[in-house]
Formats: structure tokens, C-alpha cells, sequence
């Protein structure tokens, strides 16, 4: 168990509609990250908060946002769903968010758009 | 073309094998090197850390960074059915946050 949870564990919904997906870092960790993990694109990285401020940004579609919250946890908002956003999330955490800390993942939210 | 490239095998050994897992990467400015392995249905657990070129050993596990050539190395001694999984590497640049950058990850059987 990394301590990084993340809920809910599956989502199935339909296109067009909008999700939430939540993430709650390891104890005293102030940096969150979102992954999307996909058949065909492997784990990529979408966004990386440091104590409620972006840090650094990926591949995140505009349709994608996120925002981290002064306890800490993290939401992705994902928008007018397509069925190539079905995939895993992952939210992983790390202590200060420096480029040589290590990061632990949580166990992800399998999200399918039908 | 990826930045960092994988074999997605499936690779399928015996119990009490050397498994060698590989990643090749085309960003000179990569800095920091991981190998993580991640179970069907899982988040990715970090197994191996290494800083520049060199080597590290952790039991069965040694990881290999040879920077001249762009190459990273997993090894694992006496590979048990456990260790059956999907094995990501993983690399990450100095500065501008923590982005990690993953290869396709090889998926790994290790048979009795």
C-alpha cells in the first residue's frame, strides 16, 4: 500500500458527460501528480500540483482540468467524455515535487465511457 | 518516434532464470532512471532509482544506466512466479517539476 488513494476505484459513464476523479497524497507529501494510462499510449503524464499550485503540465486535453486543495488532496475533472478517455487514471505524490523525488502511486480509477 | 522505447514483450522465463529488461531513450537530458513494476490491476510500485550513469543493486535487482548510449537495464536474479508483472521504466529530467516519462512497459511471466 503506497498511502496515495484515489477514488472511485471504476466509473462507468456515457459520452458527453462530466467526472470527478479524487486523489488523497501520502501524509506530508505536497505534490500530486495525474497519469493516464491507455492500451495504446502507455502511462502518460497529464499535470503536477505543488502545494495547490501547477508545477508543470503535460498532454492534458483542454476538455481535462485539475486543481489541488489546501488540505492537500487533488480532483481531475474530465468533460464532455469521449470514448478515447476511456483508461486508467493514476495519481501519484511525492514529497516536495523536486525532479529527483520519487514518486508512489496510488491504485487508480479504471474510467469507461460508453 | 517515442522518446523512450520499450520492448512490450510478453517475455515468459523460467523460475530461477536471469531475466534482462531494457529501455532505450532518445533525450540526452534525462537525469534520473526508474523501473517500476506494476500488477495486473495496480498502481506502479518503484523497485529501482539510479542518478546519471552507473549501476545499483537492491537483492535480486540491478539496474544499469549507460548514458552514452542512451540504455537502461533491469536485471533480476533467481526470477520467482512473484515476479510475474509488467515492468515500466521510467525517466525524468532536472528542473521544471517532476514529469516522468514511461516506456510502454514489458510484461514479464515467470513460469514454475
Amino acid at each position: 500500500d503506497s498511502g496515495v488513494t484515489q477514488t472511485p476505484k471504476h466509473l462507468i459513464t456515457a459520452t458527453g458527460q462530466r467526472v470527478t476523479l479524487r486523489c488523497s497524497p501520502r501524509s506530508g507529501d505536497l505534490s500530486v501528480y495525474w497519469y493516464q494510462q491507455s492500451l495504446d499510449q502507455g502511462l502518460q503524464f497529464l499535470i503536477q500540483y505543488y502545494n495547490g499550485e501547477e508545477r508543470a503540465k503535460g498532454n492534458i486535453l483542454e476538455r481535462f482540468s485539475a486543481q489541488q486543495f489546501p488540505d492537500l488532496h487533488s480532483e481531475l475533472n474530465l468533460s464532455s467524455l469521449e470514448l478515447g478517455d476511456s483508461a486508467l487514471y493514476f495519481c501519484a505524490s511525492s514529497d516536495s515535487g523536486a525532479s529527483a523525488d520519487t514518486q508512489y502511486f496510488g491504485p487508480g480509477t479504471r474510467l469507461t465511457v460508453l | 518516434q517515442k522518446e523512450v522505447e520499450q520492448d512490450p514483450g510478453p517475455l515468459s522465463v523460467p523460475e530461477g532464470a536471469i531475466v534482462s529488461l531494457n529501455c532505450t531513450y532518445s533525450n540526452s537530458a534525462f537525469q534520473y532512471f526508474m523501473w517500476y513494476r506494476q500488477y495486473s490491476r495496480k498502481g506502479p510500485e518503484l523497485l529501482m532509482y539510479t542518478y546519471s550513469s552507473g549501476n545499483k543493486e537492491d537483492g535480486r535487482f540491478t539496474a544499469q544506466v549507460d548514458k552514452s548510449s542512451k540504455y537502461i537495464s533491469l536485471f533480476i536474479r533467481d526470477s520467482q512466479p512473484s515476479d510475474s508483472a509488467t515492468y515500466l521504466c521510467a525517466m525524468s529530467l532536472t528542473g521544471g517539476g517532476n514529469k516522468l516519462t514511461f516506456g510502454t512497459g514489458t510484461q514479464l511471466k515467470v513460469e514454475l
